[in-house]
């Protein structure tokens, strides 16, 4: 079974500085996908950023890129220039290539302060 | 709509009450999933339809839960004789298309059904 882990609850940043959310996975597959999604309070979840495993390139989309470390089992999201509205939680999540059953991890709350 | 909508938003329900979630899938989107998301955690695959077949059901915790698609557009998810530890906000999610390329394409998601049974 593929797990999600996600080993910090909570964390915070001030705003234009940047952060680093954590996130490391188990599977024995070779091929997959993995994801960070964005849920703000009481507002729709919604992808910040995907990785196909089989791209070494990391991904990047404006402030957010990923560190993948397909070894490692690791895919960390850096958030750069950090703006009050990347208050959120944000969710690591994995999917297999063979099938739609995406893993969740935990979640990380991420508090921008001013 | 523009998005996936879920009605509706907040549901209260005893002990033993049936309950029907209903998703709105964005027009057009072949793939659509139902998740359980608990509170302070992540979400939970529950269930998967390509337009009107439920082709993964494996996430479903209990014969209580089923789900429906009928014309591969709405769904429904039923709870029947609902229990407390049902509650937990109920999430849909539609994708564009379903073929294997397309997995790692984006999930849209709805707002989310808030269950709470007592």
């Amino acid at each position: 079974a593929q797990t999600v882990t996600q080993s910090q609850p909570e964390m915070s940043v001030q705003e234009a500085e940047t952060v680093t959310l954590s996130c490391t996975y188990d599977t024995s597959e070779n091929n997959y996908y993995l994801f960070w999604y964005k849920q703000p309070p009481s507002r729709q979840m919604i992808l910040v950023i995907r990785q196909e495993a089989y791209k070494q390139q990391n991904a990047t989309e404006n402030r957010f890129s990923v560190n993948f470390q397909k070894a490692a089992k690791s895919f960390s999201l850096k958030i750069s220039d950090s703006q009050l509205g990347d208050t959120a939680m944000y969710f690591c999540a994995f999917m297999k290539h063979s099938n739609n059953d995406m893993r969740f991890g935990a979640g990380t709350r991420l508090t921008v302060k001013p | 709509g523009a998005g996936v909508s879920q009605s509706p938003r907040y549901k209260v329900a005893k002990r033993g009450q049936d309950v029907a979630l209903r998703c709105d899938p964005i027009s057009g989107h072949v793939s659509l999933f139902w998740y359980q998301q608990a509170l302070g955690q992540g979400p939970e695959f529950l269930t998967y339809f390509q337009n009107e077949a439920q082709l993964d059901k494996s996430g479903l915790p209990s014969d209580r839960f089923f789900a429906e698609r009928p014309e591969g557009s709405v769904s429904t998810l039923k709870i029947q004789r609902t229990q407390q530890e049902d509650s937990a906000v109920y999430l849909c999610a539609s994708r564009k298309k379903s073929g294997l390329g397309e997995r790692g394409n984006t999930q849209y998601f709805g707002p989310g059904t808030r269950l709470t049974v007592l």
